[in-house]
């Protein structure tokens, strides 16, 4: 069956530490793969995604994520947290070519302390 | 250029009452997706839709809810004689092709 794992309900790190968050899915073949960030009572903003190329993408605001199809993840990772950073994270999965809905994990809460 | 709206962001409804939720996707954006959040949950996928037709309705539950998106105006997400249960957060998000999908700020039905 098809599923998106976020395995860490709640991370909580120090302000200028590095962060990754993890994000695995089960799939037969490579999904579209992205995460959002959803401040408090706000929507959900588009960090980064991966389509296709290379494994290790860019997005928004210093984050990272790396693809690693042989273990079916793509956690994001930024070198060092802001005291902004503090949000929900969203990794969410597009599974089939053509199917436009897309499939949320859980959420990752992030707290950062000073 | 302006981001997807929502509105109302709000929306207090008793038991029994309709709501009716508004969308207003970024231009040029002709697909249109509607999501609920449960507490302490991730995005749940309802609907799918594009100008004047229901691409995929997989995720909607089967009584109460519609959906709608015609030629003009915004797309209307409706909940006939809600439930305490329907109270969640409904996003919506649209999208200029395919995948990459732009989210509104949500609206916050309460039932009581």
């Amino acid at each position: 069956a098809q599923s998106v794992t976020q395995p860490d309900i709640h991370i909580t790190v120090s302000e200028g530490a590095s962060l990754e968050l993890r994000c695995n899915y089960s799939y037969g073949a490579t999904p579209y793969l992205f995460w959002y960030v959803q401040s408090p009572g706000q929507g959900l903003q588009l960090l980064l995604k991966y389509f296709s190329g290379d494994t290790l993408v860019q997005g928004i605001k210093g984050f990272e994520a790396e693809f690693k199809r042989s273990q079916s993840s793509f956690n994001l990772r930024k070198p060092s947290v802001h005291w902004s950073d503090a949000a929900e994270y969203f990794c969410a999965v597009a599974f089939q070519t053509g199917a436009n809905n897309l499939f949320f994990g859980t959420g990752t809460r992030l707290t950062v302390i000073p | 250029n302006a981001g997807v709206m929502q509105n109302p962001r709000h929306l207090v409804r008793r038991r029994g009452q309709e709501a009716r939720l508004r969308c207003s996707p970024m231009k040029g954006h002709s697909h249109v997706y509607w999501y609920r959040q449960l507490p302490e949950e991730g995005l749940k996928f309802m609907v799918y839709l594009q100008k004047e037709n229901i691409i995929d309705e997989s995720g909607m539950p089967k009584e109460r809810f519609s959906a709608e998106f015609p030629k003009e105006g915004p797309s209307i997400l409706r909940i006939q004689q809600v439930v305490r249960g329907d109270s969640a957060a409904y996003f919506c998000a649209s999208s200029p092709d395919v995948y990459e999908q732009y989210f509104g700020p949500g609206t916050r039905l309460t039932v009581t």
